[in-house]
């Protein structure tokens, strides 16, 4: 039972367009959101994150959006560069549980030049 | 300043043996976590240490454990192992419990399982 879902294993997309990777989740409870970015050999970095009771943040060239509703929420990457090229996870985290992250499978991107 | 530093980096162990793995956190942060992570798939929470206690447990067997020293250091354990038990396992750590600002990620230990 996956309460994270990343359902586009990967992404592909021209340098300066957008990028969007969409995250689906299950649990209620979960009341943050975070996107880590990962490159080989190198453990997973902080992107983004985004409270339940909002439904956007933005942080220079990365957006993100939140759908309670749907339980979806969306990375939006403008504009893409090369060195965005990485794999993307999608994290939730309860609120009676903070300190246990929830984590999808992840989302290959690759900007081409 | 040392980001989360993890050893091994790589290790071979065979079926049925004993692992040790080790974590400092950034200087500064109280929270350890760690993370097993199986090729392909996203990280899965194993344990969260604060403050030398234990505040959270994933779904792990009880071959896994782990403890925080009181210079908040955290040592992962895993007895009898299984070929299942190969995957890169992360430590994470933050200044508190909880945070809304994500953790800080040591780049893992590759366990091999042979």
């Amino acid at each position: 039972d996956q309460q994270v879902k990343q359902n586009s294993p990967s992404l592909s997309v021209q340098e300066g367009r957008i990028s969007i990777l969409n995250c689906d989740y299950t649990n209620s409870m979960f009341d943050y959101f975070l996107w880590y970015k990962k490159y080989p050999a190198e453990g997973p970095t902080f992107l983004i994150s985004i409270s339940s009771i909002k439904d956007k943040n933005e942080d220079g060239r990365f957006t993100v959006f939140l759908n309670k509703s749907a339980k979806h929420l969306s990375l939006h990457i403008v504009p893409s560069q090369p060195g965005d090229s990485a794999v993307y996870f999608c994290a939730a985290r309860e609120n009676t549980n903070a300190g246990k992250s929830t984590f999808g499978d992840g989302t290959t991107l690759t900007v081409k030049p | 300043d040392a980001g989360v530093t993890q050893s091994p980096t790589h290790l071979i162990k065979t079926r049925g043996q004993h692992v040790t793995l080790r974590c400092s956190p950034i200087s500064g942060h109280k929270s350890v976590s760690w993370y097993q992570q199986v090729l392909g798939q996203g990280p899965q929470f194993i344990f969260q240490y604060y403050e030398k206690e234990e505040r959270g447990r994933g779904n792990f067997p009880d071959r896994f454990s782990a403890r925080q020293f009181p210079n908040y250091s955290s040592e992962l354990n895993v007895n009898a192992l299984l070929l299942g038990d190969s995957a890169l396992y992360l430590c994470a750590s933050s200044l508190a419990g909880s945070t809304n600002y994500g953790y800080t990620f040591g780049s893992g230990t590759r366990l091999t399982v042979v």
